[in-house]
């Protein structure tokens, strides 16, 4: 199975903030890397896919970036609505794989 | 209005079994690649399996964790999809969701292979335990 490893497991940030989190896969995966965004008790909702397109009603803050390895999801002023847990997914392999998440919370 | 609602959730006991039902609505159902998603309590995201459109041979895969256990299946008249979880463990203690990834167009939504999860289900409360 491809392994999905995200950095850092957990941030803290203000209003306003630009933050990045990293995901990077055991093997390239090409650009088949998806972003989500997850609110307690929520289900997971998709901001990012295919690494760098944004879904539509997403806001323009979010971006995604990378190919490969090596993919990143910024977040270029962060909002109070933004305060939650983001996952990267894996779709090249057969067998689906996400990262562990990055919660994101209010410093 | 896409749509999906899971249903069948509850408490099982270890050894136990559990239907798990996803209704959907909204795309054409038939053409999409359907999978099962789940979270434990506290836990992050674990995909457990998928089960390819009819069209694309209608073949299932599975996670490691589950496979030879669970069974996944569709039903594309009732436009519902399936998740039979057998000999069940307290580890399998989690909330599943349906997801499949689809394509809107300004008049309709379609299903197929694409790589990404959107929509997503409110999602099913499972328990095993004694």
């Amino acid at each position: 199975d491809i392994q999905m490893t995200q950095s850092p497991s957990s941030l803290s940030a203000s209003v306003g903030d630009r933050v990045t989190i990293t995901c990077r896969a055991s093997q390239s995966i090409s650009a088949y890397l998806n972003w989500y965004q997850q609110k307690p008790g929520k289900a997971p909702k998709l901001l990012i896919y295919a690494a760098s397109s944004l879904q539509s009603g997403v806001p323009s803050r979010f971006s995604g970036s990378g190919s490969g390895t090596d993919f990143t999801l910024t977040i270029s002023s962060l909002q109070p609505e933004d305060f939650a847990t983001y996952y990267c997914q894996q779709s090249y392999s057969t067998l689906v794989t996400f990262g562990g998440g990055t919660k994101v919370e209010i410093k | 209005e896409v749509q999906l609602v899971e249903s069948g959730g509850g408490l099982v006991k270890p050894g136990g079994s559990l239907r798990l039902s996803c209704a959907a609505s909204g795309f054409t159902f038939s053409n999409a690649w359907m999978s099962w998603v789940r979270q434990a309590p506290g836990k992050g995201l674990e995909w457990v399996g998928r089960i390819k459109s009819k069209t694309d041979g209608g073949t299932t895969d599975y996670a490691a964790p589950v496979k030879g256990r669970f069974t996944i299946s569709r039903d594309d008249s009732k436009n519902t999809l399936y998740l039979q979880m057998n000999s069940l463990k307290t580890e399998d203690t989690a909330v599943y969701y349906c997801t499949t990834g689809i394509y809107c167009s300004s008049t309709s939504c379609y299903g197929g292979r694409y790589n990404w999860f959107d929509p997503w289900g409110q999602g099913t409360l499972v328990t095993v335990s004694s």
